[in-house]
């Protein structure tokens, strides 16, 4: 069983739309959630992340962790065509074991 | 302040050949990681340097793998001799001491392909 787990898409929708990506995860042990936007032929690059449960707002993106049922969601509200890029979940045990665990990524397309 | 760079963008080789990929981590990060994605995988990880100590080497594949940090500044990471299952986009990543929540910076990978 992977370690988590993350419907590639691709998704696709229109310009104001609130766009909702989703992740499960199978170890216990993680502490911190990520969410990276990778842009195509660029690197990951963080948007936020979440510690332990609960929810994380910046702007238009919310972050939300929920431990009991190892679900993580990243939604974005009013979506803009710049948004348009893959996106990342990772979880991450914390301490000195820096290593990320990734989702496959979402592939999210938002059209004018 | 300067990304992380990755040195070189694109690589074509041959199976049986040695390809090295290297990493310059963002001045002051102790933390060096080394993370690969094979298409249509996830981003999977190698392994991760403290200065110039291998931390964790769990992920490497095989001993074809071998990983360097020399004076804990940029990294190499060598592949000899290559085979095909290696192709795919190599990801090094850096961060400081931060400890609990350390935000990893990416660089723009190095795209290999093993014929």
């Amino acid at each position: 069983q992977k370690e988590v787990e993350q419907d590639p898409g691709p998704l696709s929708v229109p310009e104001g739309a609130i766009v909702s990506l989703n992740c499960t995860y199978s170890n216990s042990a993680f502490q911190y959630f990520m969410w990276y936007r990778q842009y195509s032929r660029k690197g990951p690059e963080l948007l936020m992340y979440t510690y332990s449960s609960g929810n994380k707002e910046d702007g238009r993106f919310t972050a939300q962790v929920d431990k009991s049922s190892k679900y993580i969601s990243l939604f974005i509200r009013d979506s803009q065509p710049s948004d348009s890029a893959t996106y990342l979940c990772a979880g991450y045990r914390g301490s000195t074991l820096g290593r990320l665990y990734f989702g496959r990524g979402t592939q999210l397309t938002v059209w004018p | 302040e300067a990304g992380v760079t990755q040195f070189p963008s694109h690589s074509v080789i041959e199976k049986g050949q040695t390809v090295t990929l290297r990493c310059d981590p963002i001045s002051g990060h102790d933390n060096l990681y080394w993370y690969r994605r094979v298409m249509g995988k996830e981003i999977k990880f190698l392994l991760h340097f403290v200065k110039e100590s291998k931390q964790d080497e769990s992920g490497m594949p095989n001993n074809r793998f071998l990983a360097e940090r020399t004076g804990g500044t940029y990294s190499t990471l060598k592949v000899q001799p290559a085979e095909l299952e290696d192709s795919g986009v190599y990801f090094c990543a850096s961060s400081r001491p931060t400890g609990e929540g350390e935000t990893q910076y990416f660089g723009p990978g190095t795209r290999l392909l093993v014929l």
